[in-house]
């Protein structure tokens, strides 16, 4: 199946860390990227390539693999990190393929 | 720093085809892939197709039939046209770039334009 599982939301208080996971039998032989959407806004690149950080993007953001699941992590959560998370990888006949999304909720 | 600007009608009909384009300001199409994206409530993002600068394509399967991504490297363009639009066809459209190289990112996105299908 191409479908990238990932929880519908996940909450976290201020200062805490917040982890969002996106799950796929076969995603440790996938390159993976990580999308920070804000309400109203287009899609914004947090992390690429797993576990690479696009230049502006805080170094509380980090990004890890493993076999299924690949995993997006937000250290000392900032009201400002409140927005959907989705990821993201390319399969080979089906082209880009986006998981269901993640709305992270800072309390 | 490149930008992309979707424009096109924000109302259709049902059974119409709609054709939204997308202009590139910043830089060169070339060395890219051309992407649109939709989202809609009940789908998320949902990856439609690319293009490249020589309009070489590539289409997501559940669309193909539907699509055609075209290009106009004079007027640093690209369009995208989805026939026999649905009311499931409602959604913010976005263009993004992607680096042609194996599972590159979109790296830069249009702020998007919501097409709304009607009967």
């Amino acid at each position: 199946s191409s479908v990238l599982t990932q929880p519908p939301s996940v909450s976290v208080a201020p200062g805490k860390t917040a982890t969002i996971t996106c799950g796929r039998s076969d995603i440790g032989d996938k390159s993976v990227h990580w999308y920070q959407q804000r309400p109203g806004q287009a899609p914004v690149v947090v992390m690429y390539y797993d576990t690479d950080r696009p230049s502006g993007i805080p170094e509380r953001f980090s990004g890890s693999k493993s076999a299924n699941t690949a995993t997006l992590t937000i250290s000392r959560v900032e009201a400002g990190d409140e927005a959907d998370y989705y990821c993201q990888v390319w399969d080979s006949g089906v082209g880009g393929v986006f998981g269901g999304g993640t709305k992270l909720t800072v309390l | 720093q490149v930008q992309l600007q979707e424009s096109g009608p924000g109302l259709m009909k049902l059974s119409e085809t709609l054709s939204l384009t997308c202009t590139v300001s910043g830089g060169s199409l070339s060395n890219y892939h051309w992407s649109w994206i939709r989202q809609s409530p009940g789908r998320g993002l949902e990856w439609i197709g690319y293009i490249y600068s020589n309009g070489r394509t590539n289409y997501n399967p559940s669309l193909k039939s539907r699509v055609t991504i075209s290009v106009d490297t004079s007027k640093n363009q690209f369009s995208l046209k989805l026939s026999s639009v649905t009311a499931a066809d409602t959604a913010v459209y976005y263009c993004a770039r992607e680096m042609v190289a194996v599972g590159s990112p979109f790296d830069s996105w249009g702020r998007g334009i919501l097409v709304t299908v009607s009967s």
